[in-house]
């Protein structure tokens, strides 16, 4: 299994809305519906805040929201704030010896 | 309070070992399966191994596989990395992470830096 494929950065405005895809394959992303997204804020541990595509962990904001077609996940951030300036990666479920592979990770810049 | 906490990374030289350890409190040690994920600068996040609840399964992703070995103490509510054969490549930061078996993580430690240099 190759790693997901995302795009390397996104800016946007405080207010805006964005959204950040994630590309995988019919044998990943295509396949199950374990598609998880993650923030890493500078110089912290990653965090999880959606998974099985769509769900959001207890206590993270509504502005988060994700969804799938095909084998491309999306992940939207609506009403920017600037503590949203992270990286930004996916990862889905894909069984067998790899498990879980993860997207590259999307730099996104709050303006 | 979940608390993760890494340690045993440092410098080491192509072919030389480390052991990574990661003791774990604020949750039933035993009742979940345990990874490690690094993360590089030119890769990003990459998982490396797991290991379930009871330490019989483990996995390991291709490019580590029969050089690092996971472990756990479920006693000590410890996990364990060791890396041995190291090479270059191997340089990043490795975390402590809980997973659940969806194959998502919602717990990470602050993470361990392992450099790989002569």
């Amino acid at each position: 299994h190759s790693a997901l494929t995302q795009t390397a950065s996104v800016s946007a405005s405080p207010g805006q809305s964005i959204t950040i895809s994630c590309t995988g394959t019919s044998s990943d992303i295509g396949t199950y519906d374990l598609v998880s997204w993650y923030q890493q804020l500078p110089d912290k541990a990653p965090k999880l805040i959606i998974y099985e595509v769509k769900k959001r962990p207890s206590g993270v904001s509504n502005r988060f929201s994700g969804s799938k077609s095909g084998n491309t996940a999306s992940l939207t951030i609506s009403g920017l704030q600037a503590d949203d300036e992270a990286d930004y990666y996916c990862s889905s479920f894909v069984g067998g010896s790899t498990f879980v592979i993860f997207g590259g990770g999307t730099k996104l810049t709050v303006l | 309070e979940v608390q993760l906490l890494e340690s045993g990374g440092g410098l080491i030289q192509p072919g030389g070992s480390l052991r990574l350890s990661c003791e774990v409190s604020g949750f039933r040690f035993s009742n979940y399966a345990m990874n490690w994920v690094r993360r590089t600068p030119a890769n990003g996040l990459e998982w490396v191994s797991g290991i379930t609840g009871g330490g019989v399964g483990t996995y390991y992703t291709d490019s580590v596989k029969g050089r690092f070995t996971i472990s756990r103490d479920n006693s000590k509510s410890t996990l364990f990395l060791q890396m041995d054969s190291l090479r270059a490549e191997d340089t990043a930061l490795y975390y402590c992470v809980r997973g659940r078996p969806r194959g998502d993580f919602d717990y990470w430690g602050q993470g361990t830096l392992v450099t790989v240099s002569s």
